[in-house]
C-alpha cells in the first residue's frame, strides 16, 4: 500500500504568517494528491484536489503544489479561522491514504 | 444543495453488529462512487470502505474485509454499511463521503458523520 507522510504533525504560527505543510507519499502518485480542513467536532472539508487545483469556495491564500512523491499546502496569510487540523489524502486508487495530520495552533 | 446525513450509529458489545445509513439528497447518488470514511477519538482519518455507482464493485480496507459490507440503493438514494464481529478498534466517527473527479478522486462532501462505540 502507499503510505503517506506528512509533517509537521504540529505547527504554531500567528496570524498573518506563511505557512507550509508537506505530504510524502511512498512512491509515486502523479497529481492524485487532495488536502482537508478539519475542525473540532466538523466533518472535514476539501480545500484542494488534484495536487493544486482550489476548491470552489476556498479562499486563495490556499495553494497546493507538487507531483510524483512530494506536495505542500501553503496558506499564504494565516487568518483566525485556518487554525485547524490538515490532511492530506491520495485516492487514485484503494487503499485511500491519508497522511496523519497537522494540527494548526495559535502562537 | 448537496446533503448526506448518517445514522445508525450506537453503543454495541465486542462482537456485536451495526448497520449505518446515509441518505444523499440534492445531487444525482446514482451518479456517484461513495465511500465511508472514520475517524477514532483523537485520530487521523482512515478510509473504510467504496463502492461505485451501481453497487457492482466494492473495495475495502483489509482490517474489515470479511466484518463489513458496503451497499446502496439508488431508488432510495442511500448508502450502507454493515457492520459485523465489532471491536474495539472499530470504535470510531463514521462519514459518508461523496467521490468526484477532475484530475484526481477526492471526497468533495461529507456528512456530519455517526458515532459508533464497541465496548462491554
Amino acid at each position: 500500500d502507499i503510505q503517506m507522510t506528512q509533517s509537521p504533525s504540529s505547527l504554531s504560527a500567528s496570524v498573518g504568517d506563511r505557512v507550509t505543510i508537506t505530504c510524502r507519499a511512498s512512491q509515486s502518485i502523479n497529481t492524485y494528491l487532495n488536502w482537508y480542513q478539519q475542525k473540532p467536532g466538523k466533518a472535514p472539508g476539501l480545500l484542494i484536489y488534484a495536487a493544486s487545483s482550489l476548491q470552489s469556495g476556498v479562499p486563495s491564500r490556499f495553494s497546493g503544489s507538487g507531483s510524483g512523491t512530494d506536495f505542500t499546502l501553503t496558506i499564504s496569510s494565516l487568518q483566525p479561522e485556518d487554525f485547524a487540523t490538515y490532511f492530506c489524502h491520495r485516492s487514485h486508487s484503494t487503499p485511500h491514504t491519508f497522511g496523519q495530520g497537522t494540527k494548526l495552533e495559535i502562537k | 444543495e448537496v446533503q448526506l446525513v448518517e445514522s445508525g450509529g450506537g453503543l454495541v458489545q465486542p462482537g456485536g453488529s451495526l448497520r449505518l445509513s446515509c441518505a444523499a439528497s440534492g445531487f444525482s447518488f446514482s451518479s456517484y462512487w461513495m465511500s465511508w470514511v472514520r475517524q477514532a477519538p483523537g485520530k487521523g482519518l482512515e478510509w473504510v470502505a467504496n463502492i461505485n455507482q451501481d453497487g457492482s464493485a466494492k473495495y475495502y480496507m483489509d482490517s474489515v474485509k470479511g466484518r463489513f459490507t458496503i451497499s446502496r440503493d439508488n431508488a432510495m438514494n442511500s448508502l450502507y454499511l454493515q457492520m459485523k464481529s465489532l471491536r474495539a478498534e472499530d470504535t470510531a466517527m463514521y462519514y459518508c463521503a461523496r467521490e468526484a473527479s477532475s484530475g484526481s478522486w477526492y471526497y468533495d462532501y461529507w456528512g456530519q458523520g455517526t458515532l459508533v462505540t464497541v465496548s462491554s
